[in-house]
């Protein structure tokens, strides 16, 4: 059965510093990976998605994710955190059908 | 051009009353889920259609609640009777199927059971 696990449900970052967000799947097959953001009282949007293409994926707003089969991994990246970018992130698998992970509140201090 | 659009996008009502929430999908889209929101539980995928069918309701939570898609453009999630422990925000989201695409969420509707 897929899966899907976020590491840490509350991430802090400096503005500026590199935004990192860990996301582990379990899959028996090839996954479809993603990853959402939610702005307080929003619902999700996508950021970047992950369909065999290509390892390194660009999003919006200046996030990437890696996929890496040998460590079942799909972190979220962002060279320099801004104010705007706090908020909570989704990781999912799936194709039409979504597994979400459990999410990960960002923080950005001033 | 206008996204998922869910009403009401607050709703507060007394336990024991019959609560209906209301989602159009992106038009041209012919998948529409509802999720459940909450603190404890995370974000839960309660039932998908497929081209207005039903496909999968194994996460609605019991009797209480059912889902009804009359037409592409319209679904509705009723809770009935409505219990305190159904406060949460419940999303719908579209795509369409048959290769990967994204979801398309809507604004959710926040739910308050008294």
């Amino acid at each position: 059965a897929q899966s899907v696990t976020q590491l840490g449900s509350h991430v802090s970052v400096s503005e500026g510093a590199l935004v990192l967000l860990r996301c582990n799947y379990s899959s028996s097959v090839p996954p479809y990976l993603f990853w959402y953001v939610q702005y307080p009282n929003q619902g999700l949007q996508l950021l970047l998605k992950y369909t065999s293409a290509a390892t390194l994926v660009k999003g919006i707003n200046g996030f990437e994710a890696e996929f890496k089969k040998s460590e079942t991994s799909f972190h979220l990246t962002k060279p320099s955190a801004h104010m705007s970018d706090a908020a909570e992130y989704f990781c999912a698998s799936g194709t039409y059908k979504y597994i979400f992970g459990t999410g990960t509140r960002l923080k950005v201090l001033a | 051009d206008a996204g998922v659009i869910q009403s009401p996008r607050h709703e507060v009502t007394e336990m024991g009353q019959e609560v209906t929430l209301r989602c159009k999908p992106i038009s041209g889209h012919n998948s529409l889920f509802w999720y459940r929101q909450t603190m404890m539980r995370g974000l839960e995928l309660l039932i998908y259609f497929n081209n207005n069918v039903p496909i999968d309701d194994s996460g609605m939570p019991e009797d209480r609640f059912s889902a009804k898609m009359p037409n592409a453009s319209f679904s509705t999630l009723k809770i009935q009777p409505s219990e305190p422990r159904d406060s949460a925000v419940y999303f719908c989201a579209s795509t369409v199927t048959g290769r990967v695409e994204t979801q398309y969420f809507g604004p959710g509707t926040r739910l308050l059971v008294l």
